[in-house]
């Protein structure tokens, strides 16, 4: 199975801040990999799809890229309202996992 | 507007069987692949398993294959998922979700949820 390791776990950063968030899958998933946020008691949401295309109506501060094995997340200028648990997932081959998550919180 | 809704969660004995219910409108059901995922109290998410649109392929979590079967009636505009021998440890939030394309692009749309608690 593909491990998909995501770092850092937790991450407290402030309003206007520029953060990056990496997952690293354990073989080649060429480009298939999504990126969601979840708030408390509510469904994931898609962000980025193909490793770094934009869903659509998401914000274009958030953007996602990959170098061979290591996919990031970057949000380039952070709002109140993306403080939330953010998670990868590969779509390559069975089974679909997950990242453990990063919970960004407010500095 | 694209809705999920789901049904048939709740309490249930360890051994015991659950069949989940996911009811799709607002898009054209048949074209798209869906999931199934799922969230233990205050964990990450773990995907569960996946059909694709004409429900050809399907394929499980380690955790689960051999007890749980996922399928879909485009008919009814429903996707389901079989739970049986069910073990404390799947007790989660169930969520299905619709791919965004035919191919692997990840969930665009979720459900609300479905609560499983497996306890005696």
């Amino acid at each position: 199975d593909i491990q998909l390791t995501q770092s850092p776990s937790f991450l407290s950063a402030s309003v206007g801040d520029r953060v990056t968030i990496t997952c690293r899958a354990s073989q080649d998933i060429n480009i298939y990999l999504a990126w969601y946020q979840q708030k408390p008691g509510k469904a994931p949401k898609l962000l980025i799809y193909a490793a770094s295309t934009l869903q659509s109506g998401v914000p274009s501060r958030f953007s996602g890229s990959e170098s061979a094995t290591e996919f990031t997340l970057t949000i380039s200028s952070l709002q109140p309202e993306d403080f939330a648990t953010y998670y990868c997932q590969q779509l390559n081959s069975y089974p679909y996992t997950f990242g453990q998550g990063t919970k960004l919180e407010i500095k | 507007q694209v809705q999920l809704v789901e049904s048939g969660g709740g309490v249930v004995q360890p051994g015991g069987s659950l069949r989940l219910s996911c009811a799709a409108s607002g898009f054209t059901f048949n074209n798209y692949a869906m999931h199934w995922v799922r969230q233990a109290p205050g964990k990450g998410l773990e995907w569960v398993a996946f059909i694709r649109s004409d429900g050809s392929n399907k394929g499980y979590a380690d955790s689960v294959r051999g007890r749980f079967t996922i399928s879909r009636d485009n008919s009814k505009r429903k996707l389901f998922l079989q739970m049986d021998s069910l073990r404390p440890e799947d007790t989660a939030v169930y969520y299905c979700a619709k791919d965004r394309s035919a191919s692997l692009q990840g969930g665009d749309y979720w459900g609300q949820g479905s609560l499983v608690m497996v306890s005696s």
